[in-house]
């Protein structure tokens, strides 16, 4: 079955640390994107990404970084310069000929807590 | 920058009442699309709305995009337990020939049985 795996579920970083999360898609899509969730605020976008080897931040970007190396992987590293990292992290992918009927398709997030 | 408004936050209803959660944009909207994340989980697309005026309907799920392409609408009849979740609708704008996905707050709907 495609789909979008997120790993780990759940992940704890010590002040100070950097950690990555991956996300691979086995979907064949293009863009895939990196999305932030804290309790009642909704999906805040970090790094999106339309092609191989491209990618542009969003609208929280700063202390985070991307890589989009292969069609299939898009990980997130999030630095020591990100002061408050705790929270729900999102991975979607979509299809510009397909987001109409199937939207973005998301991953099973990574929870994130730093200790 | 661009901003999606929802409301409201958080809905509580008994089992068979009604439903409804409302999306407002400042500006005119591309496409608009809804999505369903059930409590533990990960959003899942339900819906994208195109054309000013448009209505579609799931089952016991309308939508609703406004005539100027700046708010839409999710309107449940008769709500059953599987529908608790949080609602979200995610404004398409078109930023230099590129599609931007903003999101609304969600509503959080909780369902007394």
């Amino acid at each position: 079955d495609g789909g979008i795996t997120q790993s780990p579920k759940y992940l704890f970083r010590k002040e100070g640390q950097n950690v990555t999360l991956s996300c691979e898609q086995n979907l064949n899509h293009d863009a895939m994107y990196w999305y932030r969730q804290d309790p009642g605020q909704g999906l805040r976008l970090i790094y999106y990404s339309q092609i191989v080897n491209d990618f542009q931040k969003g609208d929280i970007a700063e202390g985070y970084s991307v890589s989009r190396e292969k069609k299939e992987s898009f990980p997130l590293t999030v630095t020591s310069a990100q002061k408050n990292p705790t929270a729900f992290y999102l991975c979607a992918s979509s299809s510009p000929g397909q987001a109409q009927v199937y939207g973005y398709t998301f991953g099973s997030g990574t929870r994130l807590t730093v200790v | 920058g661009q901003q999606v408004m929802q409301i409201p936050q958080y809905q509580h209803v008994q089992e068979g009442e009604d439903f409804t959660t409302y999306c407002n944009s400042s500006t005119t909207l591309s496409n608009i699309q809804w999505y369903k994340q059930r409590p533990g989980g990960h959003p899942v697309f339900l819906i994208q709305l195109v054309k000013s005026g448009e209505v579609k309907k799931q089952k016991r799920l309308t939508f609703q995009f406004g005539e100027a392409k700046k708010n839409s609408s999710l309107h449940i009849t008769a709500t059953q337990t599987t529908d608790v979740g949080t609602y979200f609708c995610a404004g398409i704008f078109l930023i230099q020939g590129a599609q931007k996905l903003v999101f609304g707050q969600g509503t959080r709907l909780t369902i007394n049985p």
